[in-house]
């Protein structure tokens, strides 16, 4: 496998559920990312770690939990969702900027509708 | 506060050329990127702007203009694979990347 892998694709969930999504990417970075895409909204950066590090937490609410065990994995998870929580969620990666033009790599993205 | 701002759709005709403006407003500047995004499908990098001038890659170009907080995207001889979105995002002075809300642009036999 190539590039940044995202399960499940799509995923939906009642408010009171548990659940998490996955991210893994083959491309040897070190920096990943989640973003939350709504339709004709701009991208908005939720987490960002950096070698399995967060450094960055954008205001996201207590019910969005990241983890990132190494630097290849990422996840998402959820609880008690609200409806308004229904998006696209797209992991990214990249490397450094110094090392390049800091370029995201991204996966396909989970579709989470909330019951 | 910081905003990117670039139109909501766009419509061409196949064969032509489209050009996609962005416009931005952030808190310093370290390079602007287009990036395509089919329906469901994942966004994918097109350029990368740090310095004035254009940049042509194929038949994508992009032109960024720093003094004036703006960036063009050409498309030229489009094809039916062209429908997609434009994302326009700007790198601001902390390296944090400021989004558009993108372009969807609309291809027409």
């Amino acid at each position: 496998e190539t590039g940044v892998t995202q399960t499940p694709r799509h995923l939906v969930m009642g408010m009171t559920n548990k659940k998490s999504l996955k991210c893994e990417q083959h491309l040897g970075h070190n920096a990943m990312y989640w973003y939350k895409q709504s339709a004709k909204k701009p991208l908005e950066l939720m987490f960002v770690y950096n070698f399995k590090e967060q450094t960055e937490n954008n205001s996201v609410p207590s019910r969005f939990s990241p983890e990132c065990p190494n630097s290849s994995h990422l996840f998402l998870h959820l609880h008690t969702l609200q409806p308004e929580d229904s998006a696209l969620y797209l992991c990214a990666s990249s490397q450094p900027e110094r090392e390049g033009t800091g370029e995201l790599f991204f996966g396909e993205g989970s579709r989470l509708t909330v019951l | 506060g910081q905003n990117i701002d670039q139109p909501t759709e766009m419509t061409a005709t196949e064969g032509a050329i489209v050009q996609i403006n962005c416009t931005y407003q952030t808190s310093g500047f370290n390079g602007l990127f287009w990036y395509q995004q089919h329906a469901g499908e994942a966004p994918t990098f097109l350029s990368y702007n740090v310095l004035d001038g254009l940049e042509e890659k194929g038949r994508f170009s992009s032109f960024l203009s720093r003094s004036k907080g703006y960036s063009y995207l050409l498309l030229k001889e489009l094809q039916m694979k062209d429908s997609a979105s434009y994302l326009c995002a700007v790198t601001d002075s902390n390296y944090q990347l400021i989004w558009g809300a993108g372009t969807k642009l609309i291809i027409k036999p």
